[in-house]
Parts: structure tokens; C-alpha cells; sequence
């Protein structure tokens, strides 16, 4: 079952922050965010493990709540080359650890 | 640093005809997998390979077949293309479900 993401789209200007969530309606072992360009591959940005801590370089980090099966991906004072489609990924424990699967994406815009 | 390569990267099929996808790996992963992505709908997991000689359904495998006879290689067939096949596929690779996972470059296939 793919996790939510919220919001779906979010414009920003320069230098502003924004917060992207992902939620689950199973148990999470581990929470994956990437970025995605149009017209390209995702890229990694990061991973977080259950009972592990917040993550982050530069400007992005990410937390990850596992009582409440969220993570939020945090982008303080954006830049231009921040624009692109964000992504979740979640992985569940039990038989279901082994596979990664996919929010639908917040597509997000950083204008000047 | 090849890294991930999926070919063919363009094709386009008529309706009921059958092509195979291959992807490539040479970073030794364990993990592999095909996702499709399709607008407004993410990326959704078709099928993976948690190693050599294994595969396993994902979200969406109705109309695929897959194949790891080699580590390195994890193939995607398709035995009679319907126009609700025509996506975006994407094969991706990881050394284990908690590390990052690397993304090929896609390959667009449209069914007509």
C-alpha cells in the first residue's frame, strides 16, 4: 500500500522552507526520500531507520516518527535547484521488509 | 561508472506484442527492482529480486514477467502489450533494503 504524501504540490520563492510529509498505515522499518528532476531518474537525498535519529546535510533533513508512521522532509531557506518532485518511500517490517514502495510524489516549485 | 542501464531507453509496440527490458547493475547489489511511473500515480513497485535466481510480485506485476538468472541482470518482460502498459519504467538497484537505491535512466515505452 503506498504512503501518503501531503501536500501534493507547494510553490515557493527563494530562500523560503517547506515541509513535505509522508504517512503509513503499517508498521515502518525504514523511510527513503528522493528527488526526481523532469525527464530524469530519482536521486537519493536519505534514509531513515526505526529507532534511529533525525537525518540531514546542508539544508534537508528528514524526521521519522514510528509511533506514528510519519516522516517529514524538512528543506529550510530553498534554493532554485530544489525544485523537482519529492518522493517517500517506506518499508515495512515482517515479510513486507523486503520491498520499497513509493508516495505519489509533492511536486514542489522554487521560483526567484 | 556505469552504474545502473536500462535498454532499450525508447520503444514503441504494437498492442500484443511481446519485448523484454534489461537492466544492468555493476555495483554487485543484492537488490533489484522495476518500478512504473505514470502521472499522478508515483512510482509503483512491478516486481523485485532480493538476489540471484530469486524474484517477487509487487504492486502492480499482472502483465509482467521478470527474470535474475545473473546478479548483475534483472529482466522485464512484457508478453502481450496492452495500452495501459505504455509508462515510464524505471529499474533500480541496492546493496540492501536500508541503503540507497540507484535508478536507471528509464526507459519510455508507449503501446499503440
Amino acid at each position: 500500500q503506498q504512503p501518503v504524501q501531503s501536500p501534493q504540490a507547494v510553490i515557493l520563492r527563494e530562500g523560503e522552507d517547506a515541509v513535505i510529509n509522508c504517512s503509513s498505515s503499517k508498521a515502518l522499518y525504514s523511510v527513503h526520500w528522493y528527488r526526481q528532476k523532469h525527464g530524469e531518474a530519482p536521486v537519493f537525498l536519505m534514509i531513515l531507520l526505526k529507532g534511529g535519529e533525525q537525518k540531514g546535510h546542508d539544508k534537508i533533513s528528514a524526521s521519522f516518527n514510528e509511533k506514528k508512521q510519519q516522516s517529514s522532509l524538512y528543506l529550510t531557506a530553498s534554493q532554485l535547484s530544489y525544485s523537482g518532485t519529492y518522493f517517500c518511500g517506506t518499508a515495512g517490517g515482517g515479510g513486507s521488509n523486503y520491498k520499497l514502495t513509493f508516495g505519489k510524489g509533492t511536486l514542489l516549485t522554487v521560483n526567484p | 561508472n556505469a552504474g545502473v542501464t536500462q535498454t532499450p531507453k525508447f520503444r514503441v509496440l504494437k498492442t500484443g506484442q511481446s519485448m523484454t527490458l534489461l537492466c544492468a547493475q555493476d555495483m554487485n547489489h543484492e537488490y533489484m527492482y522495476w518500478y512504473r511511473q505514470d502521472p499522478g500515480m508515483g512510482l509503483r513497485l512491478i516486481h523485485y529480486s532480493v538476489g540471484e535466481g530469486t524474484t517477487a510480485k509487487g504492486e502492480v506485476p499482472d502483465g509482467y514477467n521478470v527474470s535474475r538468472l545473473k546478479k548483475q541482470n534483472f529482466l522485464l518482460g512484457l508478453e502481450s502489450a496492452a495500452p495501459s502498459q505504455t509508462s515510464v519504467y524505471f529499474c533500480a538497484s541496492s546493496y540492501e533494503l536500508t541503503t540507497a537505491i540507484y535508478f536507471g535512466e528509464g526507459s519510455w515505452l508507449t503501446v499503440v
